[in-house]
């Protein structure tokens, strides 16, 4: 069975940093690029990242570009979020995502909350 | 950016109703989109990918349709477990792009 499991969430002041964790299982990881989506308190849906299977394609949406950084782990079957110069905007709950050439999202984990807020 | 709008916000439906949700693209996106639902303090679902393929295990009450630049989502009969939130999302960019959602509530 398909399994994504964040962690790593929690309180953190704006300026601060965080790093969240997506823990696959079920499937051959690294056969596989995956995503980063976020959802703020009762608003849509706004992706976040994009990694590769390899790590050697990347993207990031405007409004984290150049203070998230996305990474992956094959051995570990790990992918990870650091966020750095956390902003109130931020606050949400992140997904992370399985992604199939790049259309189609057919796993998502359970969602972690970041909060950012003094 | 490629924008999507989906219409309408909100709807409100009945159980066995027949619903549509619309979901246009501000530039043409070939067959490069997803249908998602949601349900509070859950994870979007996988309906459709690739504007008409059903996802494996989703009913087939659930369809959908378009290209280019308009496409919509039907539920044929709508059952009490189909009252959630729907998103489209565009893949034809390397920067994917949700529609704003449309809630579907039980009148």
């Amino acid at each position: 069975e398909v399994q994504l499991v964040e962690s790593g969430g929690g309180l953190v002041q704006p300026g601060g940093s965080l790093r969240l964790s997506c823990a696959a299982s079920g499937f051959t990881f690294s056969s596989y690029s995956m995503n980063w989506v976020r959802q703020a308190p009762g608003k849509g849906l706004e992706w976040v990242s994009y990694i590769s299977s390899s790590s050697s394609t990347i993207y990031y949406a405007d409004s984290v570009k150049g203070r998230f950084t996305i990474s992956r782990d094959n051995a570990k079957n790990s992918l990870y979020l650091q966020m750095n110069s956390l902003r109130d905007e931020d606050t949400a709950v992140y997904y992370c995502a399985r992604d199939i050439d790049r259309s189609v999202w057919d796993y998502w984990g359970q969602g972690t909350l970041v909060t950012v807020s003094s | 950016d490629i924008q999507l709008t989906q219409s309408p916000s909100f709807l409100s439906a009945s159980v066995g109703d027949r619903v549509t949700i619309t979901c246009r693209a501000s530039q043409g996106i070939s067959s490069y989109l997803a249908w998602y639902q949601q349900k509070p303090g859950k994870a979007p679902k996988l309906l459709i990918y690739a504007a008409s393929t059903l996802q494996s295990g989703v009913p087939s009450r659930f369809s959908g349709s378009g290209s280019g630049t308009e496409f919509t989502l039907t539920i044929s009969s709508l059952q009490p477990e189909d009252f959630a939130t729907y998103y489209c999302q565009q893949l034809n960019s390397y920067l994917p792009t949700f529609g704003q959602g449309t809630r579907l509530e039980i009148k």
